[in-house]
């Protein structure tokens, strides 16, 4: 079975800080990874994803992130926060071949940007 | 950008009630899901509906659950006989029938079991 852990609940940052947030799976087979993340009263939103290829990932608004595959990794980063990143982040797996195409979420972290 | 859409977005109930949640997929996606939050729990996957069918589910999934694609664009999740631990949130998602399986999800909704 999979599972993902966040390790960090609840981050909180100011304006232009750094972020990285840490996502770490566990799963038998190959696997596809995702970041969503949710703003306040609204739909789960893609950030980016890693399919295969170049570990080094971009996504939306600055995110990137980076698979390590010897350490079962996928952490999110970006340079320099604002206040709009205030948000829920969530990792997420499904298993990249076969007919199993459930997604498995971490328990998610609280981003909080102090203007 | 095309959206999942789900209503209500706020769904009061009785214990022992029979609630139906809605989702409008995304219109050329071929996959549905309905997933669960639990308030301070992860998300968890409930079931996947492909081709008029359940194609996976959780043990979550019990009778008490179903799920029906009644026309060509609503897909419902349906809870008889409510509990008080069915006070969730509930979303629905979609994906194209592709095998880089990128999900799309609606804005939920909060079911409350009185």
């Amino acid at each position: 079975a999979q599972s993902v852990s966040q390790h960090n609940h609840h981050v909180i940052l100011s304006e232009a800080a750094s972020l990285e947030l840490g996502c770490n799976y566990s799963y038998g087979g190959t696997v596809n990874l995702f970041w969503y993340v949710q703003y306040p009263g609204q739909h789960l939103q893609l950030l980016l994803k890693y399919f295969s290829g170049d570990p080094l990932v971009k996504g939306i608004k600055g995110f990137e992130a980076e698979f390590i595959k010897s350490k079962f990794s996928f952490n999110l980063r970006k340079p320099s926060v604002q206040w709009s990143d205030t948000a829920e982040y969530f990792c997420a797996v499904n298993a990249a071949s076969g007919s199993a195409r459930q997604l498995t979420f971490g328990s998610g972290t609280q981003l909080t940007v102090l203007p | 950008e095309p959206e999942v859409t789900q209503t209500p977005s706020h769904q009061v109930t009785q214990m022992g009630q029979e609630v139906i949640l809605r989702c409008v997929p995304i219109s050329n996606h071929l996959y549905f899901y309905w997933y669960r939050q639990i308030l301070g729990q992860k998300v968890e996957f409930l079931v996947s509906f492909y081709n008029n069918e359940i194609s996976e589910k959780s043990e979550i999934f019990d009778d008490q659950f179903s799920v029906e694609r009644p026309d060509g664009s609503n897909f419902t999740l349906k809870i008889r006989s409510t509990k008080l631990e069915d006070s969730a949130m509930y979303f629905c998602a979609s994906s194209e029938f592709s095998g880089r399986n990128i999900q799309y999800f609606g804005a939920g909704t909060r079911l409350s079991v009185l």
